[in-house]
């Protein structure tokens, strides 16, 4: 089945920039969407076709993509940004219409 | 502002039948945009979307081929909710569930969630 791979954890010291990737075949067709989870809480969108933010999001959230990667990007990351962040996208192989990442948990040092 | 609201029972027995519903404010479940999903989180598994429902003229769904023969996703337009059976549970299918919506316009995104449900299969 398809999948999408991401690093189990980065950390960042506050107010510096962090990357995060998501690696998977179906990113060559179809676009990445990032979600932020909180613990105890449900995942919130933060990036949706591949670059657009949702309102209410702050633009320090940033999203690109290159060939079969996708990355979202915190610039000056802030205390409040310390979550597991998610990727998700269509899946072109499996009948999974939606397949998720496994998940990058962010420390804010 | 959509929001989600889900309910149902946290514990189901083995080989008993999990029902859940989410009921919608803010949109109408019978948006010809939007499709309705159920997507359960657990730790061995992460996320996994499940199934969804939809309206374009008429009603479809679509199921991941994981649970296909033992899931049911219905809309209710009287209450402008849908919901969510899944049978012959076994602790496996013990995870957080959430509904939510894709916004729609072939993006494949989710922009509102429920508060999510921890349901446990134990006896």
């Amino acid at each position: 089945s398809s999948e999408l791979t991401q690093d189990p954890a980065v950390s960042v010291a506050l107010g510096q920039t962090v990357r995060i990737t998501c690696q998977g075949d179906s990113l060559r067709t179809y676009h990445a969407s990032w979600y932020q989870q909180k613990p105890g809480l449900a995942p919130v969108l933060v990036i949706y076709g591949k670059t657009n933010r949702p309102s209410g999001i702050p633009d320090r959230f940033s999203g690109s993509s290159s060939g079969n990667t996708a990355s979202l990007t915190i610039t000056g990351a802030q205390a409040e940004d310390e979550a597991d962040y998610y990727c998700s996208s269509r899946d072109s192989i499996t009948n999974h219409l939606y397949v998720f990442g496994n998940g990058t948990k962010v420390t804010v040092l | 502002q959509v929001e989600l609201q889900q309910s149902g029972p946290g514990l189901v027995k083995p080989s008993q039948t999990l029902s859940l519903t989410c009921a919608i404010s803010g949109d109408s479940v019978s948006n010809d945009n939007a499709a309705w999903s159920w997507i359960r989180q657990s730790p061995s598994r992460g996320l996994v979307w499940l199934g969804r429902t939809y309206y374009r003229s008429e009603w479809y769904t679509d199921y991941a081929v994981s649970v296909k023969s033992r899931i049911t996703i219905n809309p209710d337009t009287s209450k402008n909710q849908f919901s969510l059976q899944l049978n012959s549970v076994t602790p496996e299918d013990t995870a957080v569930y959430y509904c939510a919506r894709d916004a729609g316009a072939g993006l494949y995104y989710f922009d509102y969630w429920g508060q999510g449900t921890l349901v446990t299969v134990s006896s």
